[in-house]
């Protein structure tokens, strides 16, 4: 059974880079025809989706936010990652991973969430 | 891409049924059977309980169903139940090939 969890920094300054990593278990990041995702949570607040990536290294992005995002893959570590430019503290969130289905709107399973505060 | 529409809450009695909508565009939920519905509870992850407008995933109760007319998107709980207050959102695939959520519903049982 799949399963993925979140990691990084939990405090980032403004105007830094936000980066996250997500570790994939029980099963190999290149295998199936799965998309691997972002999505964020501010406290109170709803889900926004971020962007994705699939293992052929192709990306789809939030248009909000696509001028200071990047996703990346690294098969070899079975891990993708969020890098987030020039944080501010609308971007404190809980980040959530997520693999994506190629073919259906089956986003699943999410991690279980990581809290990233910006604040000097 | 602007959020889905969704209420922002609706409640109910146990056994009763509810349903939450889910209003997009034509350049989302008009256009694509790619609609999910997401069910979150106080700090925990969003748990997948409709996809492609109507299906369920495995393990999950079917008092739980989807429907779609237009550019709306609807689900609905039959049999109310103390543990289905949660936080519901929906989603869309867009024709920017990407992905936008509602701005989520809290489900009440009363």
């Amino acid at each position: 059974q799949v399963q993925l969890q979140e990691s990084g920094p939990g405090l980032v300054k403004p105007s830094e880079t936000l980066s996250l990593t997500c570790t994939v278990s029980g099963g190999s990041i290149s295998s199936g025809s799965f998309y691997w995702g972002w999505i964020r949570q501010p406290a109170g607040e709803g889900l926004e989706w971020i962007g994705r990536i699939y293992t052929s290294g192709s990306t789809n992005y939030n248009p909000s936010l696509r001028s200071r995002v990047t996703i990346s893959v690294d098969t070899s570590k079975n891990q993708f990652s969020l890098k987030l430019s020039s944080a501010t503290a609308a971007d404190t969130a809980v980040y959530y991973c997520a693999r994506e289905d190629y073919s259906s709107s089956v986003m699943d399973p999410w991690g279980q969430g990581t809290l990233v505060t910006v604040s000097s | 891409q602007s959020a889905l529409t969704q209420p922002a809450s609706v409640s109910g009695s146990p056994g009763q049924s509810i349903t939450i909508s889910c209003t997009g565009t034509s350049s989302d939920i008009g256009s694509y059977n790619f609609v999910s519905w997401y069910q979150q509870h106080p700090g925990k992850a969003p748990k997948l309980m409709i996809y492609d407008v109507s299906n369920r995933p495995s393990g999950v109760s079917n008092r739980f169903s989807g429907s779609k007319s237009g550019n709306t998107a609807s689900l609905t709980i039959s049999g109310l139940q103390a543990e289905d207050e949660a936080d519901y959102y929906c989603s869309s695939h867009t024709s920017s090939s990407t992905w936008v959520f509602g701005g989520g519903t809290k489900l009440t049982v009363l």
